[in-house]
């Protein structure tokens, strides 16, 4: 089956530490994105890459680092710079990066105390 | 800025057509407009896109006027489990513009 996977579902650390969430896709799709989504809000990007060993920042990229090695494989790191960490985080991937329509995977919930 | 608006949540029963409308504010030429399927714990879900007039696939509609700044999701006789929130987002220099989404509670 053809898909994005992201591990773990959920993931608790504790306050000064980083912490990588994996995001792996089998798509074949060229690029792929971050989001961080709150309690009853919308997605929100953090990071996204066009194509292997490039990428952008989105709109909340304070506090988070990406690398992009591989095409299947986009890791995000959650440092500990970034203030409010605990959030619910949503891996995609599109065929290209002028293509809209993203295929998420089941996102990984992160805890931070 | 881009951003776009809709309402907040909607109320509906088994069987009704149930039309979302989207407003999106400096939308560009070239973006197309998206909508998706959440539901609670999950990531979203592509449902269909436009760039203009109306669009149908096997799940909804999606009608875009002339002017481009507003979209409506039609989805025809809903039931229990279209029960999600719904966004619009727009393609913008490479990237989808999210907003808060519409809440849609579906009832026997």
């Amino acid at each position: 089956d053809g898909g994005i996977t992201q591990s773990p579902k959920y993931l608790f650390r504790k306050e000064g530490q980083n912490v990588t969430l994996s995001c792996e896709q089998n798509l074949n799709h060229d690029a792929m994105y971050w989001y961080r989504q709150d309690p009853g809000q919308g997605l929100r990007l953090i990071y996204y890459s066009q194509i292997v060993n490039d990428f952008q920042k989105g709109d909340i990229a304070e506090g988070y680092s990406v690398s992009r090695e591989k095409k299947e494989s986009f890791p995000l790191t959650v440092t500990s710079a970034q203030k409010n960490p605990t959030a619910f985080y949503l891996c995609a991937s599109s065929i290209s990066s002028g293509v809209y329509e993203q295929y998420f995977g089941p996102g990984t919930r992160l805890t931070v105390t | 800025l881009a951003k776009t608006t809709q309402p907040i949540s909607m109320d509906s029963y088994e069987g009704q057509e149930v039309n979302i409308t989207c407003s999106h504010n400096n939308i560009a030429t070239n973006d197309y407009i998206t909508w998706y399927q959440q539901f609670p714990s999950q990531g979203p879900r592509f449902i269909i896109q436009g760039y203009k007039t109306k669009v149908t696939n096997e799940v909804a509609s999606l009608f875009i006027p002339a002017d481009r700044k507003s979209s409506t999701l039609s989805l025809p006789r809903v039931s229990l489990s279209d029960t999600a929130v719904y966004y619009c987002p727009f393609g913008n220099t490479g990237k989808l513009i999210f907003g808060q989404g519409t809440t849609l509670q579906v009832k026997p």
